[in-house]
């Protein structure tokens, strides 16, 4: 079955510090991969994508993603966290053969201390 | 402006009720999604359409309907069968193989 891991459900970090959110999912080729970004009551915006090619992907707001095939991963990190990043955060996987299918995480919370 | 419309934002059902979820888009995308979230499950597909007057059951369809009849609208009813209807409801649309594009959602609550 398809699956996505978000192994963390809370994470705290002090403004300026860095970030990494894991991502794992279930699949045996490429999948297409995606982190989403969720404020309060809003809908999903995307922050990043992977298709094919360089493995490391550059997103809105500063965020980069990098897809490890071995691992199959795709953790999302930020090298200087703000506080406006406090939000929720969504790893998305499609699985082309399975209808156009997209399975979500079950997210992961960012808090930011200042 | 193109984009994902949801109507009502805010949606209260009384017990044994039926009631329709509005999702309207034109971005001319083929895809359409309904998720339902619920704090701590992430958003779990409810069902989803990839070309008018077809759709498939996603991995909760239990206690709901769709029609797609039209490329621009993908409603989602919610029957007296869910049990607990109360959640935040996701409509997204996407291009196969694309990134989704999501609206901004409608809160379901039973009074």
């Amino acid at each position: 079955a398809q699956s996505v891991t978000q192994p963390d459900i809370h994470i705290t970090v002090s403004e300026g510090a860095s970030l990494e959110l894991r991502c794992n999912y279930s699949y045996g080729a490429t999948p297409y991969l995606f982190w989403y970004v969720q404020s309060p009551g809003q809908g999903l915006q995307l922050l990043l994508k992977y298709f094919s090619g360089d493995t490391l992907v550059q997103g809105i707001k500063g965020f980069e993603a990098e897809f490890k095939r071995s691992q199959s991963s795709f953790n999302l990190r930020k090298p200087s966290v703000h506080w406006s990043d406090a939000a929720e955060y969504f790893c998305a996987v499609g699985y082309l053969e399975y209808g156009n299918k997209l399975v979500f995480g079950a997210g992961t919370i960012l808090r930011v201390k200042s | 402006d193109g984009g994902i419309t949801q109507s009502p934002k805010y949606l209260f059902r009384k017990e044994g009720q039926n009631v329709t979820l509005s999702c309207e888009q034109n971005l001319n995308h083929d895809a359409m999604y309904w998720y339902r979230q619920d704090p701590g499950q992430g958003l779990r597909l409810i069902y989803y359409s990839q070309i008018v007057n077809d759709f498939q059951k996603g991995d909760i369809a239990e206690g709901y309907s769709v029609s797609r009849e039209k490329k621009e609208s993908f409603p989602l009813t919610v029957t007296s069968a869910q049990k607990n209807p109360t959640a935040f409801y996701l409509c997204a649309t996407n291009r196969g193989g694309t990134e989704a594009f999501f609206g901004q959602g409608t809160r379901l609550t039973v009074v």
